[in-house]
Formats: structure tokens, C-alpha cells, sequence
């Protein structure tokens, strides 16, 4: 199984800033098989990145996917409100594991 | 649209099988080209996936457990299902539904349509 480590466990950022978050894998994992999800307070998780770096329906383009091998990144070009989340990345090269989320918070 | 809604016991006694079903509307279960998946989160924690089914019956699970899981498929009720068996505390949390779907131009997949989600408490 592979596993997925994001940093850090909390960005603390203002509007109009850019966010950086970063999803390590324990082994390879293919870009294609990399996606990022989005979960609000209350609310199911919403798919943002999938294939590591294109956006899914809808999303935002200040939100962008990038990465390979082992290193993944999301980052946020400039941070608005209801960007205040938790952000998943996935893999399912090997079965289907999310990494343990960083929490976005805006100041 | 197609959208996905959980249902069944809030509360379930350890040691007993939790059991809930996810109900497709607006689109047919049978139709193919995705496949149906439970996932759970623990309260404050992130997400760990269960299991998948197609409409035809293939399935994977998650081999941590994959001893307790059954998930199982009902296109005539447009519904999938989850038994969870031998429950502890540990077991406790919001399980979603969520279609597993891929993209025409690449064989990329994701989770792209999520159930809002429904608490089951493990408790006596």
C-alpha cells in the first residue's frame, strides 16, 4: 500500500496569497493516478485536481495540480475566503489511499 | 443530475453488522463506465476508502477490510450496499458513497460525485 503525506498539517495564509501544499508518496506513483479533493466544514469531499494536474469540471484555474513520482503539489495562486478547507491528495496505483489532509485556514 | 444518497442505522451495536445503502437518481446504475464505492471518515480524521463495485459485480476492496466488507449491487433498485461486519468503536464515523468515474480523453479516475454522508455511532 502506498502512503500519502501531506504538509504542512495547517497553512495559515491571507486573501491574495499563494498556498503551497505538498503530497509526498511512499513509493512511485503514476501522475495519472494522483487527484486532490476539497472538503468544506459539514460537507462531503469535492473533487478539484485529478491525472495530478487538470482541473475537474468548474474548478477554479487558480487552482493548480503538479508533480510526479513521488512529489505532488497543490497550490492555490491566490487564496480567496472560501478557500478555507481541507485538502486531500489520492492515489490508486497501488489499492486506494488518501493522504491524512492539510487544513487551510485564512487569516 | 445524477446524485447519490445514503441511508440506514445511525446507531449500531458492537460486534453486530453495520449495514447501508446508497440510492443513484437521475441516472442508471447499469449504464456503466463507473464504478460505485463506499468511504468513511472518522470524526476529525481523513478518509479512508472502503470498497468499489461495478454494475456488474466486480469489486475490489480495501485489504484492511476486506475480511469484514461486503459490498454488493442492486441495479433494479438502482442501488448499492455495504455490510460492515464485526463492528467496534473503531468503526465509527461518516461513510459516503462516491461514483468513481474516469475521463474520455485519458484513463485518469477519480471520485467526481459524492452522497452528503450519514454518521454511524458504534456504541452499546
Amino acid at each position: 500500500e502506498i502512503v500519502l503525506t501531506q504538509s504542512p498539517g495547517t497553512l495559515s495564509l491571507s486573501p491574495g496569497e499563494r498556498a503551497t501544499l505538498s503530497c509526498r508518496a511512499s513509493q512511485s506513483v503514476s501522475s495519472g493516478h494522483l487527484a486532490w479533493y476539497q472538503q468544506k466544514p459539514g460537507q462531503a469531499p469535492r473533487l478539484l485536481i485529478y491525472g495530478a494536474s487538470s482541473r475537474a469540471t468548474g474548478i477554479p484555474d487558480r487552482f493548480i495540480g503538479s508533480g510526479s513520482g513521488t512529489d505532488f503539489t497543490l497550490t492555490i495562486s491566490r487564496l480567496e475566503p472560501e478557500d478555507c478547507a481541507v485538502y486531500y491528495c489520492q492515489q490508486y496505483g497501488s489499492s486506494l489511499t488518501f493522504g491524512q489532509g492539510t487544513r487551510v485556514e485564512i487569516k | 443530475q445524477v446524485q447519490l444518497q445514503e441511508s440506514g442505522p445511525g446507531l449500531v451495536k458492537p460486534s453486530q453488522t453495520l449495514s447501508l445503502t446508497c440510492t443513484v437518481s437521475g441516472g442508471s446504475i447499469s449504464s456503466g463506465g463507473y464504478y460505485w464505492s463506499w468511504i468513511r471518515q472518522h470524526p476529525g480524521k481523513g478518509l479512508e476508502w472502503i470498497a468499489y463495485i461495478y454494475y456488474s459485480g466486480t469489486t475490489d476492496y480495501n485489504p484492511s477490510l476486506k475480511s469484514r466488507v461486503t459490498i454488493s449491487v442492486d441495479t433494479s433498485k438502482n442501488q448499492f450496499s455495504l455490510n460492515l461486519n464485526s463492528v467496534t468503536a473503531a468503526d465509527t464515523a461518516v461513510y459516503y458513497c462516491a461514483r468513481w468515474a474516469t475521463t474520455v480523453v485519458a484513463p485518469y479516475w477519480f471520485f467526481d460525485l459524492w452522497g452528503r454522508g450519514t454518521l454511524v455511532t458504534v456504541s452499546s
